[in-house]
């Protein structure tokens, strides 16, 4: 598809386990975003990337969080020694930069929903 | 740091009725964007509208509009002709410069809307 593609779509996952989630933004994009939505809130900024650079992480939680982009395009944050807090929606989002200085406007994933028990 | 304020968790409206959803915001930064994202239960977000703060005319796209009133600090989205698929949850979002360059989105808590027959 065209869209931006994150995976996997739900991950259960025992505190304490290390955990990987994929995306894989719009061909093309510099620019690409990982939010973290808890249940009824708005996303929280967690990190943005331009190509493979990681430009802000001041929205990670704490170094328990890490994502990567090394060649630019599919991104992965991982999260290691899971806690019930991570329990969350992982929101990736990709633009072009001309689009994003338009209009603002960002393409989202279906999102990561992660239970941690 | 910016803020943004929705104060209706939820709405009801009647097909075909519009409707004003709610947001005020808060920055020091003299220019800065405000955006409408859709977020139905399949969880992607979707992009609605974008009103830039020096913007002279309100944004319009289709049935969404934005009542903005920089002296008020308001981002009202307004939507014309309710349709039963517009039930959704409903965000308002702010631009924020990052100090490492880029921007960012910071995002209210939310309006759920539920259009009824």
């Amino acid at each position: 598809g065209a869209g931006v593609s994150q995976s996997p779509r739900y991950k259960v996952a025992k505190r304490g386990q290390d955990v990987a989630l994929r995306c894989d933004p719009i061909s093309g994009h510099v620019s690409l975003f990982w939010y973290q939505q808890a249940l009824g809130q708005g996303p929280e900024f967690l990190t943005y990337f331009q190509n493979e650079a990681q430009l802000d992480k001041s929205g990670l939680p704490s170094d328990r969080f890490f994502a990567e982009r090394p060649e630019g395009s599919v991104s992965t944050l991982k999260i290691q020694r899971t806690q019930q807090e991570d329990s969350a929606v992982y929101l990736c989002a990709s633009t072009s930069v001309g689009e994003y200085v338009r209009t603002g406007e960002l393409f989202f994933g279906e999102g990561s929903r992660l239970t941690v028990l | 740091a910016q803020k943004i304020t929705q104060t209706q968790p939820g709405m009801f409206v009647q097909e075909k009725e519009a409707v004003t959803l709610d947001c005020t915001y808060d920055t020091s930064d003299p220019s800065y964007g405000l955006f409408w994202y859709k977020q139905p239960s399949s969880g992607e977000m979707i992009f609605l509208i974008y009103q830039g703060s020096y913007d002279q005319q309100n944004a319009t796209e289709g049935r969404y509009s934005l009542n903005f009133q920089k002296a008020r600090k308001s981002a009202n989205l307004v939507i014309s002709a309710s349709q039963l698929g517009d039930s959704a949850m409903y965000f308002c979002a702010m631009r924020e410069l990052l100090t490492g360059g880029g921007n960012k989105l910071t995002f209210g808590t939310g309006t759920q809307l539920k259009v009824e027959l």
